[in-house]
Parts: structure tokens; sequence; C-alpha cells
């Protein structure tokens, strides 16, 4: 039961490099999110996606693109990585609303270190 | 703007205390206010709950929302060291073009000690 897994799970960037996070489920589920957590900030969300094809931004999406190209995978761009952008980032799904049973709405994967020097 | 504001900030009790944990929130189109605990790693669902005056309890812990007043709390009684943790407030609500969007409060850090 894998749920959703991101990699990499660690990464140190030098400022102005670029990378990208993968995010897959395999829950079948419609809706990703991509979400920093920094300290006393709460998980404050970056892009979403409402389905294959489609994503919106979301509070803090400055310097950040996403992809979902494939149901089951979002991808997170940093393209020139800065300083500001060390955090951990979590990626989210959920199900349509109409296939919520079990009272939760939101399934978080581990999270992603990334410290930009 | 929409908002979910957690308080307090940071909390240290002893053992054996009960501890209440507040969420306020402004949004439009809710749809459900949620709990989770973050300890080390991605947060673990709590409580979900989406109608006024309706305790949800899980062992130690119990919820209540607040609809009118746009309010939530986290109950936590016979505190144990386990309990340390970030507990985080969420809002769902409904988006322009379908789907949902949940917006986190900045979380209470609670700690334990003997």
């Amino acid at each position: 039961n894998a749920g959703v897994t991101q990699t990499p799970k660690f990464r140190v960037l030098k400022t102005g490099q670029s990378m990208t996070l993968l995010c897959a489920q395999d829950m079948n589920h419609e809706y990703m999110y991509w979400y920093r957590q920094d300290p006393g900030m709460g998980l404050r969300l970056i892009h979403y996606s409402v389905g294959e094809g489609t994503t919106a931004k979301g509070e803090v999406p400055d310097g950040y693109n996403v992809s979902r190209l494939k149901k089951q995978n979002f991808l997170l761009g940093l393209e020139s990585a800065a300083p500001s952008q060390t955090s951990v980032y979590f990626c989210a799904s959920s199900p349509h609303r109409d296939r919520i049973y079990s009272g939760n709405t939101i399934y978080f994967g581990e999270g992603s270190w990334l410290t930009v020097v | 703007e929409d908002k979910v504001v957690q308080s307090p900030l940071s909390l240290v009790v002893h053992e054996g205390d009960t501890v209440t944990l507040n969420c306020s929130y402004e949004v439009t189109n809710f749809r459900s206010l949620l709990w989770y605990k973050q300890e080390k790693k991605a947060p673990t669902f709590l409580f979900m709950l989406t109608s006024s005056g309706i305790e949800k309890k899980s062992g130690r812990l119990s919820s209540i929302l607040d609809k009118k007043e746009l309010f939530s709390i986290l109950n936590i009684t016979a505190t144990q060291t386990g309990d340390s943790a970030i507990y985080l407030c969420a809002v769902e609500y409904r988006v322009t073009g379908g789907g949902n969007k949940l917006t986190f409060g900045t979380g209470t850090q609670l700690k334990v000690e003997l």
C-alpha cells in the first residue's frame, strides 16, 4: 500500500539550480496538491490540480511550476532555486468528494527536505 | 481572504493535564474542518467535522465544531508525552472549477513534560 510517494526525500541545491520533485499516488485520486511547511507557518499551498492536465495556483506559487500529465503524478519544479525556497515540501492527494468514506479528506506523502545554499 | 487561525501557537503542559486547542476560520463555501497531528513527518488524520455541536471522540481526544461562531476546539485529556506534536487545523472548501482546497492554520506546538 504505497499511498502517496515523494522523491527525492532530501536534496541540497545551489542557488540558481533547477530541480523537480516527483509525487506519485496509487489511489486513483482526482485531486493533488503541493504544500510547503516552514517553522511557525503551518502548511501553505503552492499549486494544486483538480484533474489530469489541469493545474492552478495556491497561496505561494511564485518560483514554482507544476505539471500533471498523468492522473497519478504531480511534478513540482523549481526554475531557479533561491535560499527562500529552503523548506519541507509535502505532496498530497484527495478523492472526489463523493468517494470520501473514511472521514479523511487528504492523504500526505512523507515530505521532501530541500535546502538551497 | 480565506484564513485559519490557531491558538495558542505553543503550549507546555505536564503529563495528566487537560489541554484545549483552538481553531477559528473565515472561508467561503465551507465544507469541513479537519484536525491533524504532526510529529516528525507527514500529518496524520485525527478528525473531520462537518456539523455543529456534534462531538467527535477518539480515546482521550475529542473535538467539536461551531459553524455559527466559526471555530473548533480540540481537547486532549490526561495528556501523555506521546501527545507531544504539532496539531494542525485545516478547513476544506469548494473552489471554482470543481475540487476542494484545504487551508491550514499555523499549528499549535504541544509539548508534554513528565
